[in-house]
C-alpha cells in the first residue's frame, strides 16, 4: 500500500500572506508527482507534474518543489489571495504503474 | 468536447438498485481512470483504463463494481445492488497516457444511497 501524506489538513491564512504545505511520499519507483488544486463545485486542475529530484516548478504565484531521494514536495503559494482557497492535493506516480495515487490535500482558506 | 464529460452530476438511488454512470474523456486521451472520494476521505483509485483495455482495477472495492470502456473513448462505471457505503462523488479522468501527463478530471458524480 503506498502512503502520500499532505500536512497539514488544513490551513487558514490572511489575505496576502505567504504559506506552504508538505507533500511525503515513497521515495522508492518514483516517477512523478503531481500537484492538482480542488475548488469547491469545480473539477480538480493540474498545476505541475514534477518528475526530477531538485525540480522547482512556478505558475504565477505558485510554486513547487520536489526531493525524490527523501520523498517530498514543498508546494509554495506567496502573497496568497482569497481566490487561491481550495484543496491542494499531491499524487504519487511510482513503478511501471500509471495509476496515481492521491494523498488527503490540504484545504486553504485565505480570509479577506 | 473540451473537456471530461461526466453524467449525470447527481444520482439518488434505493438501496439494492443498479447505478450506472458515464464518463465522455477528452478526444484523443487513451488513458482514463475513475476515482471516488466519500465523505471525510481522500481520492480512492477505482480503475484504470488504457484504450479499451483495463490493465489496473485493483481498486474496485467489491464485484458488484464494474466498467467497461467501448471505442477508446466513452467509460461506464456500474455499480450494482448499490448500498450506503457507496455514497461518494465518483470522478473520472483522462489523459495522454504517457507517464508524464497531467490527468484532466471531470466535475464528478456525487452519488447518493438511500
Amino acid at each position: 500500500i503506498l502512503n502520500v501524506e499532505q500536512s497539514p489538513q488544513s490551513l487558514h491564512v490572511q489575505e496576502g500572506d505567504s504559506t506552504n504545505f508538505t507533500c511525503s511520499f515513497p521515495s522508492s519507483n518514483f516517477y512523478a508527482l503531481h500537484w492538482y488544486r480542488w475548488e469547491t463545485a469545480k473539477s480538480p486542475e493540474a498545476l505541475f507534474v514534477m518528475t526530477l529530484n531538485g525540480d522547482e516548478k512556478k505558475k504565477g504565484r505558485i510554486s513547487a518543489t520536489l526531493n525524490t531521494k527523501e520523498g517530498y514536495s514543498y508546494l509554495y503559494i506567496k502573497g496568497s489571495q482569497p481566490e487561491d482557497s481550495a484543496t491542494y492535493l499531491c499524487a504519487f506516480r511510482g513503478g511501471s504503474n500509471y495509476k496515481l495515487t492521491f494523498g488527503k490535500g490540504t484545504l486553504l482558506t485565505v480570509n479577506p | 468536447g473540451a473537456g471530461v464529460s461526466q453524467s449525470p452530476s447527481n444520482k439518488v438511488t434505493e438501496k439494492g438498485k443498479d447505478v450506472e454512470l458515464r464518463c465522455d474523456p477528452i478526444s484523443g486521451h487513451t488513458a482514463l481512470y475513475w476515482y471516488r472520494q466519500s465523505l471525510g476521505q481522500g481520492l480512492e483509485f477505482l480503475i484504470y483504463f488504457q484504450g479499451n483495455s483495463a490493465p489496473d482495477k485493483s481498486g474496485l472495492p467489491s464485484d458488484r463494481f464494474s466498467a467497461e470502456r467501448t471505442g477508446g473513448s466513452v467509460s461506464t462505471l456500474t455499480i450494482q445492488r448499490t448500498q450506503q457505503e457507496d455514497s461518494a462523488v465518483y470522478l473520472c479522468a483522462s489523459s495522454l497516457g504517457g507517464f508524464n501527463t497531467e490527468a484532466f478530471f471531470g466535475q464528478g458524480t456525487r452519488l447518493t444511497v438511500v
